[in-house]
């Protein structure tokens, strides 16, 4: 089974473009959640799908963030116009509703390798 | 939700056993432990959870005492791919639930 993939694995770009992410969920996985880390701090959350609706996004930044999730299949993730601060590295998660760890755990969210994000 | 408090870092030697202690004295009764490993450039991968006493897998036992405000992650007889960091997280049981990281502990495994 294929795990959760993103492209590209590196994006370098200028202050002031526009950057699209992309997230290749695991099939089938309902539950999709973008991560970032950005330089020296730790990885926050920053919106959950299910299918194609957006369950929280609590965690985005500010409106030059913009994700979709057309279909309920992969997601993009779209910075217009980036900004020097959101150097970092954007992680995307699926995983299966009602999927725990263990007979009554929580749910295990599978992550991708990230995209490595460096605006100049 | 509870906040996580772990080492920094830790150093060990092939072949010993890795005790990394988290603390979460702010846990609530849906909440399960759970522990992320991530090596450089890949993101989290899950290797253990648990709500109560202790937890065995292939990769790690989790050991969790009966007030909750602790847990143990043990890696037995580390390799040198056992350096990473590893995240203790709590996590409320429903699903679609955002994980929250701390800072994890850098385990570094020296010939």
């Amino acid at each position: 089974e294929a795990g959760v993939t993103q492209f590209p694995s590196h994006s370098v770009i200028e202050k002031g473009q526009t950057v699209t992410l992309r997230c290749d969920p695991i099939s089938g996985h309902d539950n999709l959640y973008w991560y970032r880390r950005v330089m020296g701090k730790e990885i926050k959350f920053l919106l959950h799908f299910v299918k194609e609706s957006k369950q929280d996004e609590s965690g985005m930044p500010n409106n030059r963030f913009l994700a979709e999730r057309t279909g309920g299949t992969y997601s993009t993730l779209k910075v217009q116009p980036a900004e020097l601060e959101d150097s970092g590295v954007y992680f995307c998660a699926s995983s299966q509703e009602g999927s725990t760890s263990g007979r009554r755990g929580s749910e295990t969210q599978y992550f991708g390798p990230g995209t490595r994000l460096l605006v100049l | 939700l509870a906040k996580t408090t772990q080492p920094i870092s830790m150093d060990s030697y092939e072949g010993q056993e890795v005790n990394i202690t988290c603390s979460h004295n702010n846990i609530a009764t849906n909440d399960y432990i759970t522990w992320y490993q991530q090596f450089p450039s890949q993101g989290p991968r899950f290797i253990i959870q648990g709500y109560k006493t202790k937890v065995t897998n292939e990769v790690a036992s989790l050991f969790i005492p009966a007030d909750r405000k602790s847990s143990t992650l043990s890696l037995p007889r580390v390799s040198l791919s056992d350096t990473a960091v590893y995240y203790c997280l709590v996590v409320p049981k429903a699903a679609g639930n955002k994980l929250t990281f701390g800072g994890g502990t850098r385990v570094l495994v020296k010939p």
